[in-house]
């Protein structure tokens, strides 16, 4: 079965950095797109980034442009979200999801940031 | 605002049928594609409950029906039951934006 499992959340002060990472099992990753959907505290879902299944194309969400960038790794089956300069508005949960054509099909469990000082 | 407008609640009595609209902003009509819709419980991540406006994946029961006419989709719940009370969301692909967007999202109260 897909299996999605997210970890590298924290307490970061503004500023700083942070990397996510996205294990996947249960389907062949090198195969499909992978996204970054993140959801602040009380609120709603925001889609962030996603990447193609070869690395090739990465698309963001314009409020993430310029300090987040999206990776992947086919051989160790793991996407990854690099977060420079973090902003109190960056808190929330991040999600890695299953690209499926124009939805999402299989999601994580989710790690919380937080930016904080 | 967002590209896709939702009521922030809706609510209903165990066995009754609620619905949930999904409307295209003015601004952005013509340039969303399918309506795909999400499931999540509380404390919990979203789930895929409909996707391409109407089908269900494997293990969603059929009392969860998705529809779209012009700019406007719909969830709809009949029979509704205590497991149901959960935040649902829409989401489709704007292609003028070039992201994924989503409704701000649908409390559904069982009274």
């Amino acid at each position: 079965q897909v299996q999605l499992v997210e970890s590298g959340g924290g307490v970061v002060q503004p500023g700083r950095s942070l990397r996510l990472s996205c294990a996947a099992s249960g389907f062949t990753f090198s195969s499909y797109g992978m996204h970054w959907v993140r959801q602040a505290p009380g609120k709603g879902l925001e889609w962030v980034a996603i990447i193609s299944y070869d690395g090739s194309n990465k698309y963001y969400t314009d409020s993430v442009k310029g300090r987040f960038t999206i990776s992947r790794d086919n051989s160790k089956n793991t996407v990854y979200l690099q977060m420079d300069s973090l902003r109190a508005e960056d808190t929330a949960v991040y999600y890695c999801a299953k690209r499926n054509l124009f939805y999402f099909d299989y999601w994580g469990q989710g790690t919380l940031v937080t930016v904080s000082s | 605002q967002s590209v896709l407008t939702q009521p922030p609640s809706v609510s209903g009595a165990p066995g009754q049928r609620v619905t949930i609209s999904c409307t295209e902003s003015s601004s952005n009509i013509g340039t969303t594609y399918n309506v795909h819709w999400y499931q999540q419980l509380p404390g919990t991540a979203p789930k895929l409950l409909i996707y391409d406006n109407n089908n269900r994946p494997s293990g969603v029961p059929d009392r969860f029906s998705g529809s779209k006419s012009g700019t406007s989709a719909s969830l709809a719940i009949t029979g509704l039951q205590a497991e149901d009370e959960a935040d649902y969301y829409c989401q489709s692909y704007d292609n003028s934006l070039s992201a994924w967007v989503f409704g701000g999202g649908t409390k559904v109260t069982v009274l």
